[in-house]
């Protein structure tokens, strides 16, 4: 099945405790990218990666770390989480071409205190 | 700047059909995108608009307007299941999504 696997799907956490949120397709999508998603707003990007080594900061990048070592994997980095990073994180991919639409992992809801 | 423009929330009866309206400015563009998202849940591709006119998909139908930065999402014969948030996302001359906050649909029986 197509799918994007994101993990964990719920994580709380405390402040300054380093953690990876992992996301891998299985699709051979070139483009992944990282949204996070706040009540009242809209998706907003915070990493995307157009190919393998080929990473770019969205709009909310601070705070976070990415990598694409490989096509398939795009982990989400938080080096020292905040409770301000407490939010909906949603990975996707898509083939990068304007008509590809968007294939969204299930979320991973993250609770920092 | 980039903005979208969508209703918050609006509520319809099952059955009946409701238009979602979206305008936008964007840098550019390369196609507009509507997406369903139920709460808590990811959101999931419905339409692709880049050329003026209408999309029909079954219940749902996309149009847009690019002289006019708009477009809308038409759905037809309303399920309970149809509540949902969706989200209008036009692509600017980055292909990259500029995404609103969308609207909460509500129906009811």
């Amino acid at each position: 099945e197509a799918q994007v696997t994101q993990n964990p799907r719920y994580l709380i956490t405390v402040t300054g405790k380093k953690l990876t949120v992992t996301c891998s397709q299985n699709m051979n999508h070139e483009y992944m990218s990282w949204y996070r998603q706040d009540p009242g707003l809209g998706l907003r990007q915070i990493y995307y990666s157009m190919n393998v080594e080929v990473t770019d900061k969205g709009d909310v990048p601070e705070g976070y770390k990415v990598s694409r070592k490989e096509k398939r994997n795009f982990p989400l980095i938080l080096e020292s989480p905040s409770p301000n990073q407490t939010s909906l994180y949603f990975c996707a991919s898509s083939f990068g071409q304007s008509n590809s639409p968007l294939h969204f992992g299930n979320g991973t809801r993250l609770t920092v205190t | 700047g980039q903005n979208i423009d969508q209703p918050t929330e609006m509520t319809a009866t099952e059955g009946a059909i409701v238009q979602i309206n979206c305008t936008y400015q964007t840098s550019g563009f390369n196609g507009l995108f509507w997406y369903q998202q139920h709460a808590g849940e990811a959101p999931t591709f419905l339409s692709y608009n880049v050329l003026d006119g209408l999309e029909e998909k079954g219940r749902f139908s996309s149009f847009l307007s690019r002289s006019k930065g708009y477009s809308y999402l038409l759905l037809k014969e309303l399920q309970m299941k149809d509540s949902a948030s969706y989200l209008c996302a036009p692509m600017d001359s980055n292909y990259q999504l500029i995404w609103g906050a969308g609207t909460k649909l509500i129906i009811k029986p």
